[in-house]
Parts: structure tokens; sequence; C-alpha cells
């Protein structure tokens, strides 16, 4: 039963401590997306790695937030220090990306994120 | 700057009924888009999607229709079954496995 899995999958913490999030993508899925979905701006992608390669991180901010995919079944998002603006549930997603080929994005169940 | 924008945040049929969802983006370099399906503590599932080089996709009671020149895509569903109960996304890419940009998400009741 192939699915994107995420650890974990609820975490509350304080304003001011490092949070990890993990997430273990389909196996042969090379394309690993980090998504957050917030009350007031719906969907919103953060970063994404092809074949464990940084593709595309603008929608993430910087100075906190950090994605990394130390192997093809690991990717990970910190944030330190954590605010409580980054209350939000956070989505992995893995798919077959090459380009111009039909292939849907398979999301995770989330990691629901409140920072006190 | 939205790119991809659903207008109605919630949408209510009676069962046996037609449900018609409607998405628009602003983005013409887009050329893929996709609905996703969100229940309650659940992720996103894959629904349907369509190439620009189409204007309809047919799956069983799920029918998605592209216009192009009016950047306006819908997803019809039909007969609408209280189990299709979710929040419907629209989602668009530049070329498929590519990042997704998500509209807001409509909100489908299907009263029995």
């Amino acid at each position: 039963d192939a699915r994107v899995t995420q650890t974990p999958r609820h975490k509350v913490t304080e304003m001011g401590q490092e949070v990890t999030m993990r997430c273990q993508p389909i196996l042969g899925h090379n394309t690993v997306f980090w998504y957050r979905q917030t009350m007031m701006q719906g969907l919103e992608l953060l970063a994404y790695f092809r074949n464990r390669a940084p593709l595309d991180d603008s929608g993430m901010p910087k100075d906190r937030f950090s994605a990394e995919m130390p192997d093809a079944t690991l990717a990970t998002l910190k944030i330190q220090p954590s605010e409580p603006r980054d209350s939000a549930v956070y989505f992995c997603a893995s798919g077959l990306g090459h380009g111009g080929s039909v292939n849907e994005q398979f999301f995770g169940p989330g990691t629901r994120l409140t920072v006190l | 700057d939205q790119q991809v924008k659903q207008n109605s945040p919630s949408l209510s049929v009676q069962e046996g009924r037609i449900s018609i969802l409607n998405c628009d983006y602003t983005n013409s370099m887009f050329d893929y888009f996709l609905w996703y399906k969100k229940y309650p503590a659940e992720g996103p599932t894959f629904l349907i999607s369509i190439s620009s080089i189409k204007d309809k996709n047919e799956d069983g009671r799920f029918t998605v229709f592209l216009n192009k020149s009016a950047k306006h895509l819908s997803l019809h569903i039909v007969p609408s079954q209280p189990g299709d109960s979710a929040v419907y996304f629209c989602a668009a890419s530049r070329n498929a496995g590519n990042m997704l940009t998500f509209g807001g998400g409509t909100r489908l009741m299907v009263k029995p």
C-alpha cells in the first residue's frame, strides 16, 4: 500500500523552539513537495525537490525555515525558531516529475503544528 | 497575487443533482490542471486532471472542462452523492510533475 507518510501528525510547541517535520515519499517517486495550509492562505508551496536537489524554495521564509532530503526516503522541514504565525498544517507530497508527463502528486496526511 | 482562484468558498447541492465547481486562473503559462478532494484531517487526494491540449476530460461521475480563452475550468459531478461532501481544490502547473499552484478551495456539501 504505497502512500506518503508524515511524522509527527500533531505537534504543539512553544514559541522559539525548534520544530522538525519528517516525510517519507512513495518509493520510486523522484519529486517531493512541502505545502502549508492556513485559513488565510489556503494551500501554498514552500519548497520542492527533484532527485533530492532543491528546485524551488522561494515560498519558504529563509531566515527560519529549512528543507532537506538527506536521502531518497526522507525529507525534512525544520523551523527554528518557531513563531505563533507558523501554526498551520504542513503537507508533504511526492510524485514522478519529468516534465510533460501526466502525473499527479500524492499527499501525506499532514502535520498539524501549533506554536503557542 | 492569486494566480488560481476559486471564488465560491462553499456550495450546497441536493443528492442526485449536478455539482459544478469553478476555478479561474491568470497565468497563461499554466498548461496542466488538476482537481483535488480533501476530507478533514486528511491530505488532498487527486481526483482528475486535464492538459491544456484538451477541453474536456471525463472519469466516471467527474468531468473537468477547460476554457483556455477564458482561463476558466470547472468540475462537474453527476450525480452528486453525500460522500462527495469535501473541500475541492483546483490546481495548476507549468508542465505536469512540477509545482502546483492551488486555489483557495470550495467546500461542497451534498444533502441527502
